[in-house]
């Protein structure tokens, strides 16, 4: 039982460039969630889906682009690049308790 | 709009003391509460939660929080705080009938002094 992975731990683009974050948990859980950290600004929502096929938008989506068409994976799409989107991007993964277990991020820096 | 408010970005402590986090609220209905560590370069670990029922609630590596509705707020305590409590700690909420949302606070950065 792995929980969340995440795939890559780390991640140099150029500006304009796209690539997509991997996440996949081995839980059966309904709900992922993607989440931006940023230092002082605690974690900050880009999209979640609570099942197969339903997704939506959470606080900061701009520039993100989700996708599930499994219940297993969830991967999250730059779709091009900016400075702006440097930060640690984390995976999670819940059930109907609510409670959110996380993977161990992806460090992205855009230069 | 909810929110999550962690009033102090910093904390130090030394070994031994007891210590305290503060977090408070906004959000109309009762919430559900997380806590969750994270050590430097690590994902997020859950301490504990509360969803309803006792307002004084147990967590891992002897954390406890205690949910009061009239403050709104659920800090966080320990009795003894050890070294290896150093790390960042987050308060967060979730939102009946919205699953896979958490609200995050800007989150408080923990020091143990010797």
């Amino acid at each position: 039982n792995a929980g969340v992975t995440q795939t890559p731990k780390f991640q140099v683009l150029k500006t304009g460039q796209s690539m997509t974050l991997q996440c996949a948990q081995d839980m059966n859980h309904e709900y992922m969630s993607w989440y931006r950290q940023d230092p002082g600004m605690g974690l900050r929502l880009i999209h979640y889906s609570v099942g197969a096929g339903i997704t939506d938008q959470g606080e900061v989506p701009n520039g993100y682009n989700v996708s599930r068409s499994t219940t297993e994976d969830f991967p999250l799409r730059l779709l091009s690049a900016a400075p702006s989107q440097t930060s640690v991007y984390f995976c999670a993964s819940g059930s109907g308790s609510y409670e959110q277990y996380f993977g161990p991020g992806t460090r992205l820096t855009v230069t | 709009a909810q929110s999550v408010t962690q009033p102090d970005i910093h904390i130090t402590v030394s070994e031994g003391a007891s210590l305290e986090l503060r977090c408070n609220y906004s959000y109309g209905a009762t919430p559900y509460l997380f806590w969750y560590v994270q050590s430097p370069g690590q994902g997020l670990q859950l301490l504990l939660k509360y969803f309803s029922g006792d307002t004084l609630v147990q967590g891992i590596k002897g954390f406890e929080a205690e949910f009061k509705r009239s403050q709104s707020s659920f800090n966080l305590r320990k009795p003894s705080v050890h070294w290896s409590d150093a790390a960042e700690y987050f308060c967060a909420v979730g939102l009946y009938n919205q699953g896979g949302k958490l609200i995050f606070g800007q989150g408080t950065e923990l020091s143990v002094k010797p």
